[in-house]
Formats: structure tokens, sequence, C-alpha cells
């Protein structure tokens, strides 16, 4: 089976950087992924780390330690939108599991 | 380009009344196909999966069901709603890793 853990909530202040962690234990693993997920909307795909090191995309950064069983979301330049649950997920043969979501809080 | 789409966007029914969801996904062939439930303040629960039409793999058992009768359509059914079958209901799909969602079905049971 797998086990996900990610802090259950954060606050951060716009323009700053945050760093969302997320460790996991799992019989079989077939990448991390992180998707953002506005509240009452359906999660949207950040990004996958199937080889450990470091994902940058825009002002989304995503880490992987295999050994560890350890990733990071890491966001730069925080804005007002980036407020939203934020959802680690470690991939199987067909099913990735979910944590229950990281609720990210951004204010002036 | 792929796009997912799911209805009805809201739903209000009784308790012991039926359900029926749909999902389709075009642009795609032969893409994986899941249904989750995210009750609120909860975590994304995986209900079923399927890799071909008529192939279906539950993860919980319950008063739902699905089916595929296509390559692109999956539907979610139950014959008696209960209280607790309310959540939000997300269609995702897949064909390499990662999933991509429909804006979900908000159902309340009452």
């Amino acid at each position: 089976g797998q086990n996900i853990d990610q802090p259950t909530e954060m606050t951060a202040t716009e323009g700053a950087i945050v760093q969302i962690n997320c460790t996991y234990q799992t019989s079989g693993f077939n990448g991390l992924f992180w998707y953002q997920q506005h509240a009452g909307e359906a999660p949207t795909f950040l990004s996958y780390n199937v080889l450990d090191g470091l994902e940058e995309k825009g002002r989304f950064s995503s880490f992987l330690s295999r050994s560890k069983g350890y990733s990071y979301l890491l966001l730069k330049e925080l804005q007002m939108k980036d407020s939203a649950s934020y959802l680690c997920a470690v991939g199987g043969s067909y099913i990735p599991t979910f944590g229950r979501g990281t609720s990210l809080i951004v204010h002036p | 380009s792929q796009t997912i789409h799911q209805w009805p966007a809201t739903l209000v029914q009784p308790v012991g009344s039926p359900l029926s969801l749909e999902c389709t996904v075009e642009g795609t062939s032969n893409p994986n196909l899941y249904w989750y439930r995210q009750a609120a303040g909860r975590g994304l629960q995986l209900l079923f999966y399927s890799v071909g039409i008529g192939q279906i793999s539950s993860e919980v058992p319950q008063n739902l069901s699905a089916s595929r009768p296509q390559d692109r359509q999956f539907i979610l059914s139950s014959k008696k709603l209960l209280l607790s079958d309310s959540g939000f209901y997300l269609c995702a799909w897949s064909v390499s890793h990662e999933q991509y969602f429909g804006p979900g079905t908000r159902l309340t049971v009452t």
C-alpha cells in the first residue's frame, strides 16, 4: 500500500517563497506528482518527477529523493492566486495515491 | 488537444434515488479512466478505474457502480443513494502517467 504525508495548512506572504513537503512510504513507485486545486474546482497537473533531482517549471519547482521517500514543491514569487490546495500523489502501475493536500494561504 | 467533459455540474438528489453521472473524453484513444470522490475537507478517494472498454476495477466496495460502454465514455451509477454519497465527483483520464481531471459534479444527497 501507499502512505503519503503532507502538512495540512501553510501560510505565506505575497512575493515570498514557500516549500511544501511530502513524504511517502510505498510498495511500488511509478513517479511522484503534484497537483493544484483551487476551492470548488478540479485538480490541475503541475509536475511529475520519476528521477531524483529538481524539475523547474516557471515559478514552480519540484524535487524528488526516492531513497528518502521525500518530495517538495517550491513556489517562488508567490501571488494571491496561488492560494489553493496542493496535492502530492505517488503513482502505482495505473493508480496514483493522493495525499490529503496542503492548503496554502497567501496573504498580502 | 484533449478535453474531458462531465455533467451535470451540480446535482441535488433525495436519499434512495438513483444516480447517473457521465464523463466523456475527446482527443485521445484508449485512455485509462477514473472516478474519484472528494468529501468536504478530505482527500481524493479513488472509486473505480478502467483500462479499456468493459473493464472496470473497483477500489471501494459500496453502493456505486461504474461502466465503460465506449472507449471514451465512463459512467458512474447508483440504484439508491445514501446521505454519505454526497461529495465532489471527479472523472479523470490518463494515457501515460499524469492524470487530467474533468470539472467535477457536486452531488448533495438530501
